[in-house]
């Protein structure tokens, strides 16, 4: 079991452009998400899903778009990409939504100058 | 609005001393879960320790424990015999129900350094 894996483990963006971040997890987990940690802060959740075919928005979706056409990925797509959007991005899955642990993986560090 | 706050941003102690990191948090629910995530310098976010509100018991594993008062809403975790593998970023998370869903609410962190 590879877990959670996300690609690409850094990226510098400039200003405008777009770009999308890949998660990919091997659990069979129902439950995604994406959450992105700013310096000295917490996770604050930008998109979930409870299956494929089915999102809904976080505390922080604007800037963002998800779509889950399959149970194994959770892609995060950025659009005309901002400096507020400069963050470390984590995505995370679990089985079910509420004693279970959220396995997470190892971050994307995102730069937009 | 449903909060989790963590008041030491930061605390150092010697090796296999015992170290307690605070966690409050603010709800009206009457069950729910509350997580401990440790994030090393790696960036890897690994489950430390859960706790169930309704179970009286505080959870255990292996050096770490919990304090878990749900009257004073503070659910503490005391590492003993401290390593300094311990070293990492310490997350308190409160785990509220969302419509169909559950979402973690997170603290800010501790950052917790283990000295030689």
């Amino acid at each position: 079991n590879a877990g959670v894996t996300q690609t690409p483990k850094f990226r510098i963006l400039k200003i405008g452009q777009s770009m999308t971040l890949q998660c990919t997890q091997d659990m069979n987990h129902n439950y995604m998400y994406w959450y992105r940690q700013d310096p000295g802060m917490g996770l604050k959740l930008i998109y979930y899903s409870v299956g494929a075919g089915i999102t809904d928005k976080g505390e922080v979706p604007n800037g963002y778009n998800v779509s889950r056409s399959t149970t194994e990925d959770f892609p995060l797509r950025l659009e005309l990409a901002a400096p507020s959007q400069t963050s470390v991005y984590f995505c995370a899955s679990t089985r079910s939504g509420r004693d279970n642990e959220q396995f997470f993986g190892p971050g994307t560090r995102l730069t937009v100058l | 609005a449903q909060t989790v706050t963590q008041s030491q941003p930061e605390m150092s102690v010697q090796e296999a001393e015992t170290v307690t990191l605070s966690c409050t948090y603010d709800t009206s629910e009457s069950n729910y879960y509350l997580f401990w995530y440790k994030q090393p310098p790696s960036r890897q976010m690994i489950l430390v320790i859960r706790q169930e509100a309704y179970k009286q018991q505080n959870a255990t594993e292996n050096r770490f424990s919990v304090n878990f008062q749900k009257a004073a809403k503070s659910f503490s975790l005391k590492i003993s015999d401290s390593q300094l593998g311990d070293t990492a970023m310490y997350f308190c998370a409160f785990m509220k129900r969302a419509g169909s869903n559950y979402q973690l609410i997170w603290g800010a962190g501790t950052k917790l350094i283990i000295k030689p």
